[in-house]
């Protein structure tokens, strides 16, 4: 049981490149979330899931998209890479039905880099 | 959600026992409390929860106070690698869907 993984762990894009980052989570959860860290700051969410096919918008959703075709799977793309996306990105789930006793599981998060 | 209170920093030394607070004056009766933890350079994990009555694990103890206003984690014994942001967040029991919201949290420093 891998829990969370993220991928890659670091990269450098250049301004106007694009991305895709990839999250696997193996414990068959319905809710995934993406979040992301500036250096000093809390954790901010960027989109989430509910299950396969459905995608929400989260607090700071601007030049992100995402998709959800399979339970494991909740990749993140960058459309035309700014300096104000250098951030780490975490992503993660959390298993349905815990009536608030749930625990969220995080993967080990991308360090991206925009120059 | 209810808010929570959290000193910005805190500092302990090694082998000794850390006592990290957390107010929630505004907690409703079915919010749980979480605690969850940020090593340098790692995703947030998870510590402890509990509702009213203290909990112990592996990791550390959660001590509620009886009218769960306040909160206390408990580390029995720091060690250099227990450093990292603790976050002390409520969570309803119908929370459904809903992330976890972190906050600023207090930053552990344990000196050798």
């Amino acid at each position: 049981n891998a829990g969370v993984t993220q991928t890659p762990k670091f990269r450098i894009l250049k301004i106007g490149q694009s991305m895709t980052l990839q999250c696997t989570q193996d414990m068959n959860h319905n809710y995934m979330y993406w979040y992301r860290q500036d250096p000093g700051m809390g954790l901010k969410l960027i989109y989430y899931s509910v299950g396969a096919g459905i995608t929400d918008k989260g607090e700071v959703p601007n030049g992100y998209n995402v998709s959800r075709s399979t339970t494991e799977d909740f990749p993140l793309r960058l459309e035309l890479a700014a300096p104000s996306q250098t951030s780490v990105y975490f992503c993660a789930s959390f298993p349905t039905g815990g009536w608030g006793q749930e625990t969220q599981y995080f993967g080990p998060g991308t360090r991206l880099l925009v120059l | 959600d209810a808010k929570t209170t959290q000193p910005n920093s805190m500092e302990s030394n090694e082998e000794e026992p850390v006592h990290l607070p957390c107010n929630h004056s505004t907690i409703s009766g079915t919010d749980y409390i979480h605690w969850y933890r940020q090593l340098p350079s790692q995703g947030p994990e998870y510590v402890i929860h509990g509702l009213t009555s203290n909990v112990n694990n592996r990791m550390a103890s959660l001590a509620i106070a009886e009218d769960r206003k306040s909160s206390t984690l408990i580390l029995h014994r720091a060690t250099l690698r227990d450093a990292a942001v603790y976050y002390c967040i409520l969570r309803p029991s119908n929370s459904g869907n809903t992330p976890l919201v972190f906050g600023k949290g207090t930053r552990l420093s344990v000196i050798a």
